[in-house]
C-alpha cells in the first residue's frame, strides 16, 4: 500500500524558514517523481514544486521560485520541502503526493498533509 | 503557461448525471493527459480519473472523464449521484513538466 506521510508543518513567524518532510512506503520511491502542492484555507489546490525520479530535475511555481527548494534522499525514501522567506500567503496545508511517472506530470497518490501557519 | 477554468459550483439530485468542464486557455487539450481528483470536506484530494479517460481501481464506474478538441476542454460526467459524492472537483493537466491545477468545482448533491 502506497503511503505518504507529511511533517514539519507548524507556526512560523514571517520571513522565517521551515522544512517540511515526506516519508514514503510502499513503493519503489526512487521510480517516480515527486510533487508538493498545497491548499490555502478555503482555497483550491495550487501547484508549489515538483521533482523528477532521481533528483536531476527540479520545477516551481513562480510564487516560491527562490525561496523553496524540493530535494530528495532515494536513499531514505523522502522527499523535503525546504521554505525560506515565508510570507502570510504561503499559509496553507502542503500536500506530498507521488506521480505517476519518472517526470512530473500527473499525480496519483496524495498524503494527508501537514499544515503550516505564518503568524507573528 | 495555459490556465484550467472550471465552474465555481454545480449541483445535481441524487440518481441524476451530472458533468463538470475543464477548459484549457491554450495549447491542445488533447496534448497532454488531463487528470481528475475529488477532496470530501476534511479529506485529502484522491485521484478518480487519470489519462483523460481511465479510472484507478476502486472508483466505481459511474465515474467518467472525456476530452473535446473542438471546445478544448475536458469533462468529468458522474452518473447515478450519490451524496457520497458531494466533494470539489478539479482538473489537472501539464505542459513540458509544468503541472497545472484548474480553480475547482463544488459538487452539491441534493
Amino acid at each position: 500500500e502506497v503511503q505518504l506521510v507529511e511533517s514539519g508543518g507548524g507556526l512560523v513567524q514571517p520571513g522565517g524558514s521551515l522544512r517540511l518532510s515526506c516519508a514514503a512506503s510502499g513503493f519503489t520511491f526512487s521510480s517516480y517523481a515527486m510533487h508538493w502542492v498545497r491548499q490555502a484555507p478555503g482555497k483550491g489546490l495550487e501547484y508549489v514544486s515538483a521533482i523528477s525520479s532521481n533528483g536531476g530535475s527540479t520545477y516551481y511555481a513562480n510564487s516560491v521560485k527562490g525561496r523553496f527548494t524540493i530535494s530528495r534522499d532515494n536513499s531514505k525514501n523522502t522527499l523535503y520541502l525546504q521554505m525560506g522567506s515565508l510570507r502570510a500567503e504561503d499559509m496553507a496545508v502542503y500536500y506530498c503526493a507521488r506521480d505517476q511517472g519518472v517526470v512530473p506530470a500527473a499525480i496519483d497518490y496524495w498524503g494527508q498533509g501537514t499544515l503550516v501557519t505564518v503568524s507573528s | 503557461n495555459f490556465m484550467l477554468t472550471q465552474p465555481h459550483s454545480v449541483s445535481e439530485s441524487p440518481g441524476k448525471t451530472v458533468t463538470i468542464s475543464c477548459t484549457r486557455s491554450s495549447g491542445s487539450i488533447a496534448s497532454n493527459y488531463v487528470q481528475w481528483y475529488q477532496q470530501r470536506p476534511g479529506s485529502s484530494p484522491t485521484t478518480v480519473i487519470y489519462e483523460d479517460n481511465q479510472r484507478p481501481s476502486g472508483v466505481p464506474d459511474r465515474f467518467s472523464g472525456s476530452i473535446d478538441s473542438s471546445s478544448n476542454s475536458a469533462s468529468l460526467t458522474i452518473s447515478g449521484l450519490k451524496t457520497e459524492d458531494e466533494a470539489d472537483y478539479y482538473c489537472q493537466s501539464y505542459d513540458s513538466s509544468i503541472v497545472v491545477f484548474g480553480g475547482g468545482t463544488k459538487l452539491t448533491v441534493l
